[in-house]
């Protein structure tokens, strides 16, 4: 059964740096296509922020990919997320999710974690 | 950026019922439409991708259509673990994006 658990700070301050952290179980790093991360803003829809390929190569949103870098630890099964400058507007759940591609060479997300909930505030 | 319309917002049902749910996209889009399900503070759960293909061990009730710029989620007949928020997700260009979801209750 593979699983996703996010983890960081729930609280950054305007200007500073997001950062958080997804650890994975259950699933091969090699095995998995891509590694991605989503936001959900209070009373909006979903967002796509970017992922990293198990090779390393990435693909950001490019609202935000000024600001984002999506990295990946394999000996730790853990892939990260940082998000600088943030302003209120990042207030967000942020979701982790892996990536694969099917044989028709359509991407989905299979399995996401539960989302943790990030506070931009002074 | 592709936009992704979705229909409706949210909809009241009752359990036997049969509910249809739209997600409409800016251009087309092929085949690269995937639904998800997600219960309150629950990971999401990818219920079909490639806007037809069922994932492995959902429910038979669950079934999605469409291709090009339409697409359908429906629900033959509405269960209790049902009631919970659907979102559609297009794959096709390398800037992916969501429909704004459907929150479906109970009537």
């Amino acid at each position: 059964q593979v699983q996703l658990q996010e983890s960081g700070p729930g609280l950054v301050k305007p200007s500073q740096t997001l950062s958080l952290t997804c650890t994975v179980s259950g699933a091969s790093v090699s095995g998995t296509d891509y590694y991605s991360w989503i936001r959900q803003p209070p009373g909006k829809g979903l967002e796509w922020i970017g992922y990293i390929h198990h090779s390393g190569g990435t693909n950001y949103n490019p609202s935000l990919k000024r600001r984002v870098t999506i990295s990946l630890d394999k000996s730790r099964k853990q892939f990260s997320l940082k998000l600088t400058s943030v302003t209120t507007e990042d207030t967000a759940v942020y979701y982790c999710a892996t990536v694969s591609i099917a044989m028709t060479g359509i991407s989905y997300f299979d399995y996401w974690g539960q989302g943790t909930l990030v506070t931009v505030s002074p | 950026d592709i936009q992704m319309t979705q229909s409706p917002s949210s909809l009241s049902a009752s359990v036997g019922d049969r509910v249809t749910i739209t997600c409409r996209a800016s251009q087309t889009i092929g085949n690269s439409l995937n639904w998800y399900q997600q219960n309150p503070g629950r990971a999401p759960k990818l219920l079909v991708y490639g806007a037809i293909t069922l994932k492995s061990g959902v429910p038979s009730r669950f079934s999605g259509s469409g291709s090009g710029t339409n697409f359908t989620l429906t629900i033959s007949s509405l269960q209790p673990d049902d009631f919970a928020f659907y979102f559609c997700h297009q794959s096709f260009d390398s800037s992916w994006t969501f429909g704004q979801g459907t929150t479906v209750d109970i009537k």
